[in-house]
Parts: structure tokens; sequence; C-alpha cells
């Protein structure tokens, strides 16, 4: 099946430092990732939509200076999360949907990146 | 913004029954998912529903998507220790052809007492 590979699994940052997260399609081409966060006993929420070649799309509330996302090709989206601060401690969460000639496969996500800023 | 309102929070079970969760949007979604989580992990795609109406099973699990596309119900039958986790709905909206993101409910926490 479609495998959404993320990395780091986990990272701790000093304040004001910034972490880049990698998600990648491992046996099939995303031309659309999104981006969630999700916050201690809470659901996930999403963050942003990653479209390769071209500027990502940010829900409301969420900082595009401070989330920068690159969709340099079509297997390979990235999250840098730029001078962060202890609030942005979260686990974020990337997805892509699988569509092919064959149908409709869903939304598969990555493992997840567990980030704690110190 | 579209909401999910996922119900129950949390269930304490015996080992054997049967559960049932469900979700309620006042929005219509094209598509409606379920997934699991389990901690630190990222959520697990169980079933997915496509069309009003949909019945479909995933060996213990039975989920249905509402005719009017505004809700959803999934079962877990017999239920095992393997079970445990949080259980999240999930609907994709009406709009934008698959370019949108998926709206989550704020899960259910499935916990199992021997």
């Amino acid at each position: 099946g479609a495998v959404v590979s993320q990395h780091p699994s986990r990272v701790i940052c000093k304040s004001g430092t910034s972490v880049k997260i990698e998600c990648r399609s491992l046996d099939f081409q995303a031309t659309t990732m999104f981006w969630y966060r999700q916050f201690p006993k809470q659901s996930l929420m999403l963050m942003a939509t990653s479209n390769e070649g071209s500027k990502a799309t940010y829900e409301q509330g969420v900082e595009k200076d401070k989330f920068l996302i690159n969709h340099a090709s079509l297997t390979l989206s990235t999250l840098t999360v730029t001078s962060a601060h202890p609030e942005d401690s979260s686990f974020y969460i990337c997805s892509a949907r699988i569509l092919s000639q064959g149908g409709d496969y869903g939304y598969t996500f990555g493992s997840g990146t567990r980030l704690t800023v110190v | 913004g579209q909401q999910l309102n996922q119900n129950p929070q949390s269930m304490f079970i015996q080992e054997g029954e049967d559960v049932s969760m469900n979700c309620t949007s006042s929005s219509i979604f094209n598509t409606w998912l379920w997934y699991k989580q389990d901690p630190g992990e990222g959520p697990v795609l169980l079933i997915a529903l496509y069309k009003a109406g949909e019945l479909t099973s995933n060996g213990r699990l039975t989920a249905q998507f509402g005719i009017t596309r505004k809700d959803s119900f999934l079962n877990i039958s017999a239920s095992i220790p393997s079970d445990v986790g949080i259980y999240f709905c999930a609907g994709q909206p009406m709009e934008g052809g698959g370019a949108d993101g998926l709206t989550f409910g704020k899960g259910t926490h499935l916990i199992i007492q021997p």
C-alpha cells in the first residue's frame, strides 16, 4: 500500500532555533500534501495544504512566515518551524491523498513528529 | 468553519462487548473516513465512505455514511484489547475536488477493561 514517510519522529530544540520536518511519499506521487498539528489529548487540526510547484495554502490563524512549507518535488514536502518557541511544541503530522486511475485510495498519514521546544 | 461533533468522548467497556460511536455535522461532506490513532503515531485508516447511505465493513468494524452526508457511525463488534486507542471521524469537504484537507472530530477514547 501507499506509504508516507515522515522524519524525524522526535526532535527537541532550543527556543529560537528552526526545525525542519520532512514528509515523503514512498511509492506514489503526491501533488498535494497536508500538514496537521495535534496538541496533547486534542484532535488533528489542518495547518496548511502543500502544493507541488506552487505556494502553500494556510488555514486561518496559521502564520505562514513561521511555518514554512516547501513542496519542491512530487514526493517531498517539508515543514520548517522557524524561531520555535515552547508554545510550538506539538505533534505534527503530514498526509497525502492518493488518487489514481484505479480510484480514490483515501488519505494516508505519516507517523508524525513530536516537537519539543525547550 | 466546518465542525464534526463526535460522541462519546470516551468509552470504558469490557472485553468482548460491542462498541458504537458516531459523528454529526451541520455541513455536508463528500467523503467520510474513520481513523484509529495509537499514542505517538499518525492516524491509520479504518474505513472510507464515499456514497450517501453506504454501509461498509472491515473485519469486526462496520461504518455507515448517513443519507444526508452529515453523519456517520462506527461499530466495533466483540472488542479485543488491541482495539484500545483513539478513534477519529474525519470528513473531506464537498467542494475542492480533493484539494482540501480533512476536518477531524475530537475523537473517542476507547478503553477496554479485562
